[in-house]
This record gives C-alpha cells, structure tokens and sequence, in this order.
C-alpha cells in the first residue's frame, strides 16, 4: 500500500523568504503526485500534480515541485512567499485500483507567515 | 455555478438526530468521494462512486451511509452518530479514465459537530 510522509508538521517562514515543503512517499510502481492546499475553513485546492515526463512541475499561485525518484520525494518550493500563502499543505499520492483512483495524503504541514 | 458544492457547511446535531449531507459535481465526472477529515489525522478515504456504483468502503461505521442517485450527486445519511464523529466531511470528484489517476476536485466541506 502507498503512503505519504510530510515530517515537518509546522513551518514559519517571513514573508518575502523562500519555502521549501517537504514530501517523501512509498509506493511500489510510478507515483501520480499531488499537492494541494487549504485555506481555513475551506477545501483543497490542487497546487500541481505529477505525472509523468519534466520531473520539475509548475503550479499555481507561483508554486513548483521537483519529483525525485531516487529519494521518494516531491517537495514543494516557492521563492518568495506572500502572506496569503498562510495555510496548510497537503502531498498525496495517486494509487491506481480496479479502474478507480485512490489518494493517499500526507498529515499536512501548516505553513505559517510572518511580517 | 462550477466545481464540488457541498451543503450545509456546518451541522450541529445531536446523537440520536438523523441528518444528510449533500454534494453536487458540476465537472461531468464520473467519481465521487466522501473524506473525513479530523485534527491531527490524515485525511481518511470513507466511501468511493465510480459510475454511480460504490467500489470502496474502507470500514467505516454503519451509522454513515452513503448514497448517489447519479453522477452528479453524493450524499451522506448520519444516523446515531457519536462526538468523535465530530470533523470536517469533504466531497470530491474526479474523472474515472479506467485505471488512470486523475486529480480530485474537492467541495468545501462541511463541519459536522456532534454533541
């Protein structure tokens, strides 16, 4: 069975400095990557996804995220936060299954801003 | 109105209420899930439609039961349901390709408080 690690449960970044989220998975065939994000109160939102090909992929809202084979990871980076990217980040992981698509999601990290 | 609509937002009720949930896809997917989303936990995958049938019940308590009538609508029925039940119920949906994983577009959730 698949499953996500996201070891940093809580990082405070200043406004203006740059992020890095980190996301390590097992899975036993090629992954299909995800990360997502919510704001308070609200649903996810996908960030970017990985499927196959360029193993470094362009999101929204500035984001990227660099697929690592050879250390199960997908980090997420931003160079220069905003404050309005205060939330909390989930990776997940797509498993294939009798035709149906499962994700699996990490706990999530709450990303915190400060002035 | 576009993307994954869930109604109502938040709930109150008591444990011997009976109480629906209700989401609606306006993407054209075929798939639709139920999530419980609790603090300090993963996300937790409780039921999965593919082409309106249920292909994934992963233990979750009788007192939820699921129900879609067609490819836009999911409920979820609560009966008798107990305080740690208590937490954040996210809809999705995705499109099905057979096998292939696409990404899942989530509704906003609502919060259900058991008291």
């Amino acid at each position: 069975a698949q499953s996500v690690t996201q070891p940093d449960i809580h990082i405070t970044v200043s406004e203006g400095a740059s992020l890095e989220l980190r996301c390590n998975y097992s899975y036993g065939a090629t992954p299909y990557l995800f990360w997502y994000v919510q704001s308070p109160g609200q649903g996810l939102q996908l960030l970017l996804k990985y499927f196959s090909g360029d193993t470094l992929v362009q999101g929204i809202k500035g984001f990227e995220a660099e697929f690592k084979r050879s250390q199960s990871s997908f980090n997420l980076r931003k160079p220069s936060v905003h404050w309005s990217d205060a939330a909390e980040y989930f990776c997940a992981v797509g498993a294939q299954g009798f035709g149906n698509e499962k994700l699996t999601f990490g706990t999530g990290t709450r990303l915190t801003i400060i002035p | 109105e576009t993307g994954v609509t869930q109604t109502p937002r938040h709930l109150v009720m008591g444990m011997t209420n009976k109480k629906s949930l209700k989401c609606e896809q306006h993407l054209g997917h075929n798939a639709m899930y139920w999530y419980k989303q609790s603090a300090k936990k993963p996300l937790e995958l409780m039921f999965v439609y593919s082409l309106e049938e249920r292909v994934e019940n992963n233990s979750v308590p009788s007192r939820f039961s699921p129900e879609c009538p067609n490819s836009s609508h999911l409920f979820l029925h609560l009966h008798t349901l107990q305080p740690e039940d208590s937490a954040l119920y996210l809809c999705a949906s995705s499109q099905d390709f057979g096998g292939r994983v696409s990404e899942a577009f989530f509704g906003q959730g609502t919060r259900l408080t058991v008291v």
